[in-house]
């Protein structure tokens, strides 16, 4: 089974200021997707990578999926208390199968 | 509206007295899955299906069963739950990729408590 882990585990911000979480895996994925959660709901999808090196752009949230396709990144420009939540990358498939390989998590606060 | 439910939200009960979670979802999607949450270990999957009478192990199946008997429905049962099975299990839906997956819908949760 592959694993993901996510960088740093908990992130605490003043609002306006801007973030990085790492995702990293030691093997490749054919596609990798970033969802957020929130406090009592289930996690939500921002975004698909699929191809190696592809960047995506979701308002003021960056998403790339490095070239071997075994990590991506979020970066968040000028946070807001909106985007205060649990992110988490999830790879898919595993190693033949249909599974999804969920990271740790990232706990983002952003202060107002 | 497009949903995925689950039910109950909340359950408190005892080692060893089994215990159904159902799922549905109303969007005809083939892959249904279950995931437990717990804290500092992310979501792992227990137990997915790819279709009607298809199912298979995810990450941590040990003390689980499902099945899929319509398209609709992927219950979540613990034939004998144990303190260890505390958790935060989440249902989730989507259509099947062959090659990549595509967007899981997943359901609201429901928090099992073992005492």
């Amino acid at each position: 089974t592959q694993l993901l882990e996510q960088s740093p585990q908990f992130l605490s911000i003043q609002e306006g200021e801007n973030l990085t979480v790492y995702c990293n895996s030691s093997s490749v994925f054919s596609s990798l997707q970033w969802y957020r959660q929130e406090p009592g709901e289930g996690p939500v999808l921002l975004v698909t990578v699929v191809t190696g090196g592809e960047v995506k752009k979701l308002k003021r949230l960056t998403f790339q999926f490095g070239d071997a396709r075994k990590d991506s990144s979020l970066h968040i420009t000028a946070a807001q208390p909106g985007d205060t939540g649990l992110y988490l990358c999830a790879g898919g498939w595993d190693s033949g199968t249909y599974k999804y390989i969920f990271g740790t998590g990232t706990r983002l606060k952003v202060l107002a | 509206e497009a949903q995925v439910t689950q039910n109950p939200r909340y359950l408190i009960t005892v080692t060893g007295k089994k215990l159904t979670v159902t799922c549905s979802q109303n969007m005809n999607h083939e892959y249904m899955s279950w995931y437990r949450q717990d804290p500092g270990l992310g979501l792992r999957q227990i137990y997915y299906s790819m279709n009607v009478e298809v199912t298979d192990k995810g990450d941590v199946p040990e003390g689980y069963k499902v099945s899929r008997k319509e398209k609709r429905n992927f219950p979540l049962i613990l034939e004998s739950p144990s303190p260890n099975q505390t958790s935060l299990y989440f249902c989730a839906s989507s259509w099947t990729g062959v090659e990549l997956p595509y967007e899981q819908y997943f359901g609201p949760g429901t928090r099992l408590t073992v005492t």
